[in-house]
C-alpha cells in the first residue's frame, strides 16, 4: 500500500520543549514537504527537500528545522523558538521537484500539535 | 496581497443544489491550478487539476478557469451530503503550491 505516514496524529508539548513530527513515504517521490495549516489560512509552506541531504526554507520556516537523511524520510523539529506553534501540520511528496511543469503533491494524514 | 484568494465561508447548502466555489490569483505566471478537498481532520486529496484557461469536467465535478480575469471555479452539481468538506483551491507557480484559505462547505440533507 503505497503512501504518507505521519506520526504521531496527535502530539502535545510544553512551552519550551522541541518536538519532532515523523514524514515516511514509499512512493519513491524524490521531494518532500512541510506545510502548516491554521484555520482560515489555508495550507503555507515550511520547508521543502528536492533531493536527499538537500532542503530550502519555505514562505514561515522561523523556529523550525528539518532534515533529509533518506529519501522515504523527511521529519520536522518545530523548535521553542517558534512562538505560535499550534497547529495542524501536513507532510506532502511529489515525484519530482514542483517546477513549472504540472506534478502532483500527495498529501499525508497530518499531525495536530498543541501547545499547553 | 496573498497570490491565491478564497473566501473562506462557511458554506451551506441543501442536499441536489450546484455549489459554486471560486477563487482569484494575482500571478499571471501561474498556469496550472488544482482544487483539492479536505475531511475534516484528514489531509487534503487532489479532486481536479486544470492547465491554462478553459473548462475540464469529472463526473459531478466542475473545474473552470478564466486566466484573463485571473478567476478559478469549482461547480459542484447534485452535491451529496458527502461532499461536505473543505475544499481548497492551488496554483502552481516555481518550485511551489500557493494555497488560497479553503472554503468550508455543508451539504445539508
Amino acid at each position: 500500500d503505497g503512501g504518507i505516514t505521519q506520526s504521531p496524529k496527535y502530539l502535545f508539548r510544553k512551552e519550551g520543549q522541541n518536538v519532532t513530527l515523523s514524514c515516511e513515504q514509499n512512493l519513491n517521490h524524490d521531494a518532500m514537504y512541510w506545510y502548516r495549516q491554521d484555520p482560515g489560512q489555508g495550507l503555507r509552506l515550511i520547508y521543502y527537500s528536492q533531493i536527499v541531504n538537500d532542503f530550502q526554507k519555505g514562505d514561515i520556516a522561523e523556529g523550525y528545522s528539518v532534515s533529509r537523511e533518506k529519501k522515504e524520510s523527511f521529519p520536522l523539529t518545530v523548535t521553542s523558538a517558534q512562538k505560535n506553534p499550534t497547529a495542524f501540520y501536513l507532510c506532502a511528496s511529489s515525484s519530482s521537484p514542483t517546477g513549472w511543469a504540472y506534478n502532483e503533491q500527495f498529501f499525508g494524514p497530518g499531525t495536530r500539535l498543541t501547545v499547553l | 496581497q496573498k497570490e491565491v484568494e478564497q473566501d473562506p465561508g462557511p458554506l451551506s447548502v441543501p442536499e441536489g443544489a450546484i455549489v459554486s466555489l471560486n477563487c482569484t490569483y494575482s500571478n499571471s505566471a501561474f498556469q496550472y491550478f488544482m482544487w483539492y478537498r479536505q475531511y475534516s481532520r484528514k489531509g487534503p486529496e487532489l479532486l481536479m487539476y486544470t492547465y491554462s484557461s478553459g473548462n475540464k469536467e469529472d463526473g459531478r465535478f466542475t473545474a473552470q478557469v478564466d486566466k484573463s480575469s485571473k478567476y478559478i471555479s469549482l461547480f459542484i452539481r447534485d452535491s451529496q451530503p458527502s461532499d461536505s468538506a473543505t475544499y481548497l483551491c492551488a496554483s502552481q507557480g516555481a518550485q511551489k503550491l500557493v494555497f488560497g484559505q479553503g472554503t468550508r462547505l455543508t451539504i445539508n440533507p
